[in-house]
């Protein structure tokens, strides 16, 4: 079983939908919990970085985690086509030097 | 400032060859990773640099693999008799607080 595991989609929707991307993971250890936008053949870009449980708002981005269930998720309002990318969560144990561990990654299309 | 720059952006060589892959961080970035990521797969941990000096290696699959950061800024990725299922794109980043890509090296082995 890998540490990390998220549907890999694909998942596709309209412009203008909420979108609902979800990891789980099973190292209770992690504490620092990411989200990161990879358009093709480019590297990933951080979106969000959230520390613990709670909830995170960036723009039209929200984060959050639940540390009790081992899930995190990425809600992404109002969509735009120029969201259509793959998108990863990544976690690590601390804010320093640890390693990342990656998802699977959701293959995500917007409908114009 | 500019990111992360990897050369080249794409390395095709022969099943046995010898190949290095070349990681830029943004500058006064002292940590440094790299990554490898399958088709359809997300990065996968290989190898971590504090300056000098690699502070954590064991995503390194075999000894083929090996890297290298003497002076604390560049980077190099070095394997030894690549086999096809070395074909992956590899990824550096470097870090201030978080973690910022490169765009990352396609390595086709044939």
């Amino acid at each position: 079983q890998k540490e990390v595991e998220q549907d890999p989609g694909p998942l596709s929707v309209p412009e203008g939908a909420i979108v609902s991307l979800n990891c789980t993971y099973s190292n209770s250890a992690f504490q620092y919990f990411m989200w990161y936008r990879q358009y093709s053949r480019k590297g990933p870009e951080l979106l969000m970085y959230t520390y613990s449980s709670g909830n995170k708002e960036d723009g039209r981005f929200t984060a959050q985690v639940d540390k009790s269930s081992k899930y995190i998720s990425l809600f992404i309002r109002d969509s735009q086509p120029s969201d259509s990318a793959t998108y990863l969560c990544a976690m690590s144990r601390d804010q320093g030097a640890q390693k990342l561990v990656f998802g699977q990654g959701t293959r995500l299309t917007i409908n114009p | 400032g500019a990111g992360v720059s990897q050369t080249p952006s794409n390395k095709v060589t022969e099943k046995g060859k010898y190949v290095e892959l070349r990681c830029d961080p943004i500058s006064g970035h002292t940590a440094l990773y790299w990554y490898r990521q399958s088709l359809g797969q997300g990065p996968e941990f290989l190898i971590y640099f504090q300056g000098t000096g690699a502070a954590d290696d064991s995503g390194l699959p075999n000894d083929r693999f090996f890297a290298v950061r003497p002076e604390g800024s560049v980077s190099t990725l070095k394997i030894q008799r690549t086999e096809r299922g070395d074909s992956a794109v590899y990824l550096c980043a470097s870090r201030n607080q978080e973690q910022f890509f490169g765009p990352g090296t396609r390595l086709t082995v044939l």
